[in-house]
Formats: C-alpha cells, sequence, structure tokens
C-alpha cells in the first residue's frame, strides 16, 4: 500500500541553523506531496505542497522538491528560528476512482534553541 | 471565515460505552475527512464523505466504528463498545470540491480517552 517514511525526531537545533527533515514515499500512482506543521497547541496546517515531479512547493522559508526519481520530498530551510518549533508532518494524497485520502508519516519535533 | 471546528475538544468515557464526535466544516466545503492520530503518530485516514454519501470508509477499522453526514455539511463519527486501544485524537478536515487536489483544512481534533 502507499505509505511515507520520515525521518525520525526528535530534532533539536540551534536558531539559524540549516534544517533538513527526509521524507520518502510509495506509492501506487502518481501522489501530490505535502508537508503539514502541527504548532503546539495548535491544528495541523499545510505548509507546502507539490503536485508533480520536479515542482518545488515553498513557504515561510522552508522548500521542498517533489523528486519522482528517488521518491522523495525532503523539507529544508536555510535559517531556522525558535518559531519554528513545531511537529512537522510528511504526507502524499491519491485519488483513484473516488477513493482519496492523505497518508501521513511519522511526523518528526522540531526544536529550535535560542 | 470560520475554520473547521470539532466538539467536544476532550472526551473521556469507560470501557464498553458508546461515544459521538461532532465535526463542522468551512461552511460551502463539500468534501470532509475524518483521520484518528494516535501518540506518537501520523494521521490515519477512517472515511471519507463527498456531500452526504460516504464514498470512501475503507480506514474504519471495525464495524464499531460509524459516521454520518446527513444533510452534507456537519458529520458525526459514533464509535460502540470503545475500548481502550480507540483512545486517540480524532482529526475532522474539509476542502472545497472544485478539486480533490484542493487543501483539506483541519480542526483541532477531539481527544479521546477509554478508561
Amino acid at each position: 500500500g502507499d505509505s511515507v517514511t520520515q525521518m525520525e525526531g526528535p530534532v533539536t537545533l540551534s536558531e539559524e541553523a540549516f534544517l533538513t527533515i527526509n521524507c520518502t514515499y510509495t506509492a501506487t500512482g502518481y501522489p501530490s506531496l505535502f508537508w503539514y506543521v502541527q504548532y503546539p497547541g495548535e491544528g495541523l496546517q499545510l505548509l507546502l505542497k507539490a503536485t508533480k515531479a520536479d515542482d518545488k512547493g515553498s513557504n515561510k522559508g522552508f522548500e521542498a522538491t517533489y523528486r519522482k526519481e528517488t521518491t522523495s520530498f525532503h523539507l529544508e530551510k536555510g535559517s531556522v528560528q525558535v518559531s519554528d518549533s513545531a511537529v512537522y508532518f510528511c504526507a502524499l494524497f491519491l485519488s483513484n476512482f473516488g477513493n482519496e485520502k492523505l497518508t501521513f508519516g511519522t511526523g518528526t519535533r522540531l526544536t529550535i534553541i535560542p | 471565515g470560520a475554520g473547521v471546528s470539532q466538539t467536544p475538544s476532550n472526551k473521556v468515557t469507560e470501557k464498553g460505552k458508546y461515544v459521538e464526535l461532532r465535526c463542522d466544516p468551512i461552511s460551502g466545503h463539500t468534501a470532509l475527512y475524518w483521520y484518528r492520530q494516535s501518540l506518537g503518530q501520523g494521521p490515519e485516514f477512517l472515511i471519507y464523505f463527498q456531500g452526504t454519501g460516504a464514498a470512501d470508509d475503507s480506514g474504519l477499522p471495525n464495524d464499531r466504528f460509524f459516521a454520518v453526514r446527513p444533510e452534507g455539511s456537519v458529520s458525526t463519527l459514533k464509535i460502540q463498545r470503545t475500548e481502550r486501544g480507540d483512545s486517540a485524537v480524532y482529526l475532522c478536515a474539509s476542502r472545497s470540491g472544485r478539486s480533490a487536489y484542493n487543501e483539506q483544512f483541519f480542526g483541532p481534533g477531539t481527544r479521546l480517552t477509554v478508561l
């Protein structure tokens, strides 16, 4: 079945450090790929997305590129801030003949230290 | 505008009891989803509604779980004979109907604890 594997946490970085959170996927079709973020005490929010191979999603300084050849969608940010502390989820979406759902990874908890 | 709302925010029940969890989607959103998030895990798909009908219920774990959306807006997730393993955060999401690839907007979730 479809699945998402993402880097295990927790990840702790100093402010202004470079961030990479790895995400790879297995899918039976051609999915759209997403990163969702869950800030402390808040609900899941879409961070960025990419709908086809080689697309780059970006938002709030975060970027991820849909790599079909490596089935990956790694999340990167050049200089993290304390406010980026949250849990990050990689997800894929497939819509086939009326069946549609997001499949999530297990999440990566990120803590940024001032 | 108002986002997806879920009630109650917390529910504590005893093993064997029946519970109902409610989801109010964003007004006008025709698609509605339920997910379950266990501690330390990502959300797992339960069921998807398009309008009033359940288009995909393949994620419901067993026949103790049932969901309805009688008027195509509010949805209720119903769990019979609750078990301790049902303890989790139940998330609802909705999206506008124009494209299946539109963003799903999530509610804050209902934390269910079965004692």
